[in-house]
């Protein structure tokens, strides 16, 4: 059965540093994994989508990371603003024909200004 | 942009209640899905729906049920409202293969039941 977990569970860091967030699953027969940013008491947003055959994907200030073979990904978030704390969470989808997407708990990023 | 619409924000109702909770999708998407969001527990899978007036439980679909009679419309019904059930409700959906299954949500229905 398929574990995602997110570890830390919490992080605060001071406005401008760059900083790493992790995400390790079981099986790494995966389709894809996708990265999350939630807001408190919002919806989630889709920050990036790695496919299982990518190695990693970019957008702005952010890039993901995927090494398949080890079941890890990392979220990359350079020079970090005020303005990215939330929870950031990651879910892979597996292969096959299941449409389910397993969540990991999440990461509460707090940046200080 | 991918637009998922829920039709409530904040929702309080009485124990017993029938309960509808609405999401509509704008981008023509197979795939519509309902989460329900607790502390410590993450985001766990009520139901599913991959076409039109076709569904498949989750991992927790007691409770509940859905009715997808339209391909961007999907619906939670909760048959009769517990105090368990005071949970942050999120809806999704996605295209599928042509897609990569790229997951889009709602802003999320805050359900409490007293």
């Amino acid at each position: 059965k398929q574990e995602v977990t997110q570890i830390p569970a919490a992080l605060s860091v001071p406005e401008g540093e760059n900083l790493v967030l992790n995400c390790s699953f079981t099986d790494s027969a995966i389709y894809n994994l996708q990265w999350f940013r939630q807001d408190p008491g919002k919806g989630l947003t889709s920050l990036l989508l790695i496919q299982s055959s990518q190695r990693e994907q970019t957008s702005g200030r952010l890039n993901a990371s995927l090494d398949k073979s080890s079941g890890r990904s990392t979220l990359y978030i350079a020079a970090s603003q005020p303005g990215d704390s939330a929870t950031y969470l990651c879910a892979v989808k597996g292969g096959g024909a299941t449409n389910k997407l397993i969540f990991g708990t999440g990461t509460l990023l707090a940046v200080q200004p | 942009d991918v637009k998922v619409t829920q039709s409530s924000r904040y929702l309080v109702k009485r124990t017993g209640e029938k309960v509808f909770l609405e999401c509509v999708q704008d981008m023509d998407h197979e795939n519509m899905f309902w989460y329900r969001q607790d502390p410590g527990l993450g985001l766990r899978l009520i139901y599913f729906s991959y076409d039109v007036k076709m569904k498949e439980k989750g991992d927790i679909p007691e409770g509940y049920s859905v009715s997808r009679e339209k391909k961007e419309r999907f619906s939670l019904i909760l048959e009769s409202a517990s105090t368990n059930q005071t949970s942050m409700y999120l809806c999704a959906s996605n295209q599928g293969l042509a897609g990569s299954y790229e997951q889009y949500f709602g802003p999320g229905t805050r359900l409490t039941v007293t």
